[in-house]
């Protein structure tokens, strides 16, 4: 199993360009998250999936969009990129079972500087 | 709500020395607490969790934190650290039910001194 994967690894943008950033596991995992990482300010939440066809809100979800067509991607999209999302983008999932808490799995990161 | 404080931006401590990386938890219900840890360059890992039952868990690599709930504390300690133990260690806090969302502290850079 890869587990999470993230592309690209690394991206350089100019203000007001759009870029997606793609997730893939091959776990099976029900769900499925975005973060950002910033220093001094640990992980934050932007958006999040618990299954295919659906998505929700995280803490900062400004500036980004995401779908989950499908059960083992999660994309996050950057419409209009500014510098204040230059950051380091974590991927994550999550088996969801019953009665029990399952660890996130992480993808390896994305580093994005916006110009 | 819940927020997860790692009042210890950074510890250096040198090799073969005991460490400890503190780290405060607030919730207003009952919670699950963990400890990632991030190598350079690449995703965190889950390090070692409490869900329930002992207060005292422990890493497969030596690593043990106890859930004490009247100090709302989960500190991650060491006997002795190596130098492959320098990375960036990060506590996290769940709701114990429902959606289950995960709130990450800031990180405490660990560097391990040869």
């Amino acid at each position: 199993n890869a587990g999470v994967t993230q592309t690209p690894k690394f991206r350089v943008l100019k203000t007001g360009q759009s870029m997606t950033l793609l997730c893939a596991q091959d776990m099976n995992h029900e769900y499925m998250y975005w973060y950002r990482q910033d220093p001094g300010m640990g992980l934050r939440l932007i958006h999040y999936s618990v299954g295919e066809g659906t998505t929700a809100k995280g803490e900062v979800p400004d500036g980004y969009n995401v779908s989950r067509l499908k059960k083992q991607n999660f994309l996050l999209g950057l419409e209009s990129a500014a510098p204040s999302q230059t950051s380091v983008y974590f991927c994550a999932s999550r088996l969801e079972t019953s009665g029990t808490y399952n660890e996130q799995f992480f993808g390896p990161g994305t580093r994005l500087t916006v110009l | 709500a819940q927020s997860v404080t790692q009042l210890d931006s950074q510890v250096p401590v040198f090799e073969e020395a005991p460490v400890e990386l503190r780290c405060n938890y607030s919730s207003s219900v009952s919670v699950y607490l963990f400890w990632y840890v991030q190598y350079p360059n690449q995703g965190l890992q889950l390090l070692l969790k409490y869900l329930s039952g002992s207060t005292l868990v422990e890493s497969i690599n030596g690593f043990e934190a106890e859930f004490n709930k009247s100090q709302t504390s989960f500190h991650l300690r060491k006997p002795s650290v190596h130098i492959s133990d320098t990375a960036e260690y990060f506590c996290a806090v769940s709701a114990s039910g429902g959606y289950q969302k995960v709130t990450f502290g800031t990180g405490t850079k660990l560097q391990v001194i040869p």
